[in-house]
């Protein structure tokens, strides 16, 4: 099986400080994505990551930086956290699409709340 | 025009009822689709891939994808309470190594 973990399922922070977000999978995924959820407005990618090193920006990277040093781990950062931050974050991996598969699994989630 | 579009809800259906499940797309090129469902304050958990038209069963869960006319459906047998949840359709566009997931549609298995 999949699994996705990520390090925090709630978190709660003040305006301005320096958040970090971490994600691990153990499936050798080429691909891993960050996406923020909110009520209404479904999931919008923030950032994602095709390749060690590698990122590309989403719909919604403003406010938000990331880092991937290893396959297997994708950090989200927020750089001075604000109250319009506040959401559910969700880290995501899947194989190449090259493959012939192209699913997307997810980790639990971090609820970030800034105060 | 959304790329994705699912009818909000709620979608409620009676226990063991059968419960359907739409969405209909733009973007032509599209090549493969996904089912999730996501139970409140969880994160989504992929239920069905489908990338051919067609059928495509898996226990009681069945995918219907139809390219010509854009759309892809997923229906529930035996409904219940436990599948009470947010299901969101999503699909990679043509050319693009990023999914693009529909708002979900809330279903309600009223026992």
């Amino acid at each position: 099986d999949v699994k996705v973990t990520q390090s925090s399922r709630y978190l709660v922070k003040r305006t301005g400080e320096k958040v970090f977000l971490e994600c691990v999978q153990d499936m050798d995924h080429e691909n891993m994505f960050w996406y923020r959820q909110d009520p209404g407005l479904g999931l919008r990618l923030i950032y994602f990551s095709y390749d060690v090193k590698m990122k590309e920006k989403g719909d919604i990277p403003e406010g938000y930086s990331v880092s991937r040093e290893k396959k297997e781990r994708f950090s989200l950062i927020l750089e001075s956290a604000s109250t319009n931050q506040t959401s559910m974050y969700l880290c995501a991996s899947s194989g190449r699409l090259l493959a012939g598969s192209y699913e997307q699994y997810f980790g639990p989630g971090t609820r970030l709340t800034v105060t | 025009q959304k790329e994705v579009e699912q009818n909000s809800g709620p979608l409620s259906v009676p226990e063991g009822a059968i419960a359907s499940l739409n969405c209909t797309y733009s973007d032509r090129g599209s090549q493969s689709f996904f089912w999730y469902r996501q139970y409140s304050g969880k994160s989504p958990e992929l239920i069905m891939s489908i990338y051919s038209n067609g059928d495509k069963e898996d226990g009681r869960f069945t995918a219907q994808l139809n390219k010509a006319s854009q759309y892809v459906s997923l229906l529930i047998r035996d409904s219940q309470p436990s599948d009470s949840a947010t299901y969101l359709c999503a699909l990679l566009p043509g050319g693009y190594q990023k999914v693009t997931f529909g708002t979900g549609t809330k279903l309600q298995v009223i026992p």
